[in-house]
């Protein structure tokens, strides 16, 4: 079975704090994918970071940042120096078939 | 130029109709898909081609029927329309899929809300 979890639905925050979106991932196959996709307001889906299981190196672009842990099947995502801009729903997704419920992100002034 | 285009972005349809959401990708993608996102956010796959060939057809309704002449193009034709079908639909690409070969990230249209009253 496939599953992602993502245990947070809705969390807000100050601007500029730092935020933390867990997901949480099962699947019995050995080589797999994990994405993260940002849904911003406006509704269209922007990809932000594709990892393949044999990589965990953690990632870092910008104010973004992706810890992926095999161990703890987890693969999440950090949003460091948060702006209003990162308001949207984040989702987590394994392959291409199997998206998260998703973690709306609120960032007030 | 759009990447993943849908069409029509906006559909607003009794209950009973029969209606098509027409989507193309000119990023010479191997793999296309259909997603419904209800109004809770969530997002589920129907769907998914590659290179013309059905490859994943998750439990939905037979009323929806994909179809894709060629590798750019996926439509998704709609039959009965029920109240329950109100939602966005999502078109993507991606070059790879699933468990062989190369995964990459799928690109998405801009969405098709449906409503059907």
């Amino acid at each position: 079975a496939q599953k992602v979890t993502q245990a947070q639905t809705e969390i807000s925050v100050v601007e500029k704090e730092d935020v933390t979106l867990d997901c949480v991932y099962e699947t019995r196959d050995t080589t797999y994918y994990l994405f993260w996709y940002k849904q911003p307001p406006s509704g269209e889906l922007v990809f932000l970071i594709r990892r393949n299981s044999f990589d965990e190196q953690n990632e870092i672009s910008g104010r973004y940042s992706w810890n992926f842990q095999k161990s703890t099947s987890s693969f999440n995502f950090t949003i460091t120096a948060s702006q209003v801009v990162d308001s949207a729903v984040y989702f987590c997704a394994l392959f291409s078939s199997g998206f998260g419920t998703g973690t709306r992100l609120q960032v007030t002034l | 130029d759009t990447a993943v285009s849908q069409t029509p972005k906006y559909l607003v349809t009794q209950m009973g109709n029969d209606k098509s959401i027409k989507c193309e990708q000119n990023l010479g993608h191997d793999t296309m898909y259909w997603y419904k996102q209800d109004s809770k956010k969530f997002l589920k796959i129907m769907f998914s081609y590659n290179n013309k060939e059905l490859i994943i057809n998750e439990t939905v309704p037979n009323r929806f029927s994909p179809k894709s002449p060629d590798k750019a193009h996926l439509n998704l034709h709609i039959n009965s329309l029920e109240l329950g079908d109100s939602a966005v639909y999502f078109c993507a690409s991606s070059q790879g899929w699933g468990r062989r070969g190369q995964n990459t990230e799928a690109f998405f249209g801009q969405g098709t809300r449906l409503t059907v009253v």
